[in-house]
Order: C-alpha cells, then structure tokens, then sequence
C-alpha cells in the first residue's frame, strides 16, 4: 500500500537558520503530493502541494518539489522564523479507485526554532 | 468564514460510554473524512463519505460509526469506547473534483482530543 516517511525528529534550529525536512513516499501511479502545518492547539492547514513530477509548491517561504526519480517532496526553507515552530506533515493521495481523497500522512515532524 | 467545526475539543470519558463527535462544514463540500493522530503514526483515516447516505471504510474503522445525513454533518460515533481509542480526532472535508486539482485540498477542523480511562 501507500507509504510516507519523514525524517525523524524532532527539529531544533536557530532563528534564521536553514530547514530541510526530508519525505519520501511509496505509492503506484501518480499521487499528488502535500505538505500540511500543525501550529500548536489548531488543526492542519495546507502548507503546498504538487501534482505532478518536477512540479514545485511553494508557500510563505518554504519550497518542496515533487522528484519522482527518488520518489521525495523534501521540505525547504532559507531562513526559518520562530513563528515556523511547527508539527510538519509530509502528505500523498492517488487519484481513482477506492482511496478516492484519502491522505496518506508520513509520522510528522516538529520543529522548534529559538529566537 | 469557511471553516470545519468539531465538538467537542476535549473530551474524557469511561470505557464503555458511548459518545458522538461532531463535525460540521459550512463549504457544501461533498466529502468529508475523519482520521486519528497518534504520536509516530501521523494521522489515520478512520471512515469517509463522498456524499449524503455514501460511506466508507477507511484505513482503522473497527470500533467506529458515522452517519451521513445531511451535507453538512459527519458525526463520529464510538459505541463502545476503549482506552486504545485515546487519541487526537480530526474532521476533514474538500470538494469532489479531479485528483489532485486545488479543488480537492481538504480543510481540516480545530482537534477533538478524546482520552477514555
């Protein structure tokens, strides 16, 4: 079946400092790939997203782009700010079938940045 | 303001007591979804609907119910509570449309966090 990894965590970084946040997937076909945002005590909120191969999503700073060669949408920002404290979720969703919608999460990622 | 409303946001009971956790959408989005976070497993896709009176199984349905009888409403049914479905609940809904287009982003709710004792 479908699979996300995310590299372990959890993440602490300077103010300013660069972030990567690395994701792999296992799926057949040609899923669409997410990344979504936890801020503390809210729900997810869509961060980016691609949906095909060499496309790039980008949002507020932060920068994935879907490599189907190495099957990753590795997560990128230059300068992280303290407010980008955060639980990260590496997502996917194939199109068809009986997992019509369903998201495919990796285990999530936090990250704390100090000021 | 669009938006996905779960009730309620915190919530402890006792093995056994049945509760509802509702979820509603003011978007008119077709589908809706409702998956469990857990510490190192991500979230979980527990049941979704593609529309009023169609629903399905999804990837940890057992111990589970929902309902869907009105656009809007998808609430989460745990007839028989059990500690092992101490978690954090999230009600999702988007549009039906083509796979991956940005009609099929899914808006999530606020968390209902549940602990069974």
């Amino acid at each position: 079946g479908d699979s996300v990894t995310q590299m372990e965590g959890p993440v602490t970084l300077s103010e300013e400092a660069f972030l990567t946040i690395n994701c792999t997937y296992t799926a057949t076909g040609y899923p669409s790939l997410f990344w979504y945002v936890q801020y503390p005590g809210e729900g997810l909120q869509l961060l980016l997203k691609a949906t095909k191969a060499d496309d790039k999503g980008s949002n507020k700073g932060f920068e994935a782009t879907y490599r189907k060669e190495t099957t990753s949408f590795h997560l990128e920002k230059g300068s992280v700010q303290v407010s980008d404290s955060a639980v990260y979720f590496c997502a996917l969703t194939r199109a068809g079938g009986t997992s019509y919608g369903k998201l495919t999460f990796g285990q999530g990622t936090i990250l704390t940045v100090h000021p | 303001e669009a938006q996905v409303t779960q009730n309620p946001r915190y919530l402890i009971t006792v093995t056994g007591k049945k509760l509802t956790v509702t979820c509603s959408q003011n978007m008119n989005h077709e589908y809706m979804s409702w998956y469990r976070q857990d510490p190192g497993l991500g979230l979980r896709q527990i049941y979704y609907s593609m529309n009023v009176e169609v629903t399905d199984k999804g990837d940890v349905p057992e111990g589970y119910k929902v309902s869907r009888k009105e656009k809007r409403n998808f609430p989460l049914i745990l007839e028989s509570p059990s500690p092992n479905q101490t978690s954090l609940y999230f009600c999702a809904s988007s549009p039906l449309g083509v796979q991956g287009s940005s009609k099929n982003i899914q808006y999530f709710g606020a968390g209902t966090r549940l602990s069974v004792l």
